[in-house]
């Protein structure tokens, strides 16, 4: 069965340090998102895909977060430098259009020290 | 800011009874979702309900969707130990598929 592929699954770094994830979202999906999951909350959008053009980035703190999904498929979100408050699970998902049900990796846990 | 907001936030049942998680929301939907989510792990979807559909069933699983009230629950029956996660409500609000998830609720079923 097709799954979207996340990489790494754990990641701790030091604040002001620069970390990247990577997520290989089900072949055929031209919609790709990005999450962060604060411990006890709901997934909370940070960055829309829609084929390589972003369609949502209204919550992506665009001064130390970026994302690209170059030729449409793979992509990979930063964030430079780290803060505390980033510590967070990082999920990546993708979607067809219709219906827009939403498969997810296995997510980034990112630990910033 | 989140859409949907799940009631209880916790619920903790024994192995064979049925498990009724709600989740309200604010504006016109196009459809509503439910997710499940073990510790640690993705999200998994479990049942899509359109804005014109009132019932659903899968499995074990009942989502029912009043649109007049803003609000849908999920029933789970004769629950399972491994049902044990916490389950999400996501809407649908039109318009480049962007869904909204909810708080959550933590279900823990013991055997």
């Amino acid at each position: 069965e097709a799954e979207v592929a996340q990489s790494p699954r754990y990641k701790i770094t030091e604040k002001s340090q620069a970390v990247a994830f990577w997520c290989d979202p089900i072949s055929g999906h031209a919609t790709l998102y990005w999450y962060r999951q604060i411990l006890g909350q709901g997934p909370e959008l940070l960055v829309q895909f829609q084929d390589e053009s972003v369609v949502d980035d209204s919550q992506l703190p665009k001064d130390r977060f970026s994302a690209e999904r170059l030729k449409g498929v793979d992509s990979t979100l930063k964030i430079q430098p780290a803060e505390l408050g980033d510590s967070a699970m990082y999920l990546c998902a993708s979607s067809l259009e219709d219906p827009n049900i939403q498969y997810f990796g296995a997510g980034t846990r990112l630990s910033v020290l | 800011s989140q859409q949907g907001e799940e009631d209880p936030q916790a619920l903790s049942i024994q192995e064979g009874e049925n498990a009724t998680m709600n989740c309200s929301y604010k504006t016109s939907i196009n459809n509503l979702q439910w997710y499940r989510q073990n510790s640690g792990r993705g999200l998994v979807h479990l049942i899509l309900i359109r804005s014109n559909e009132r019932e659903k069933h899968s499995g074990r699983l009942r989502v029912t969707l009043d649109t007049s009230k803003k609000s849908s629950s999920l029933l789970i029956t004769a629950s399972r130990a491994a049902d044990t996660a916490s389950y999400f409500c996501a809407t649908d609000l039109g318009g480049y598929n962007k869904l909204i998830f909810g708080a959550g609720t933590r279900l823990a079923v013991h055997p």
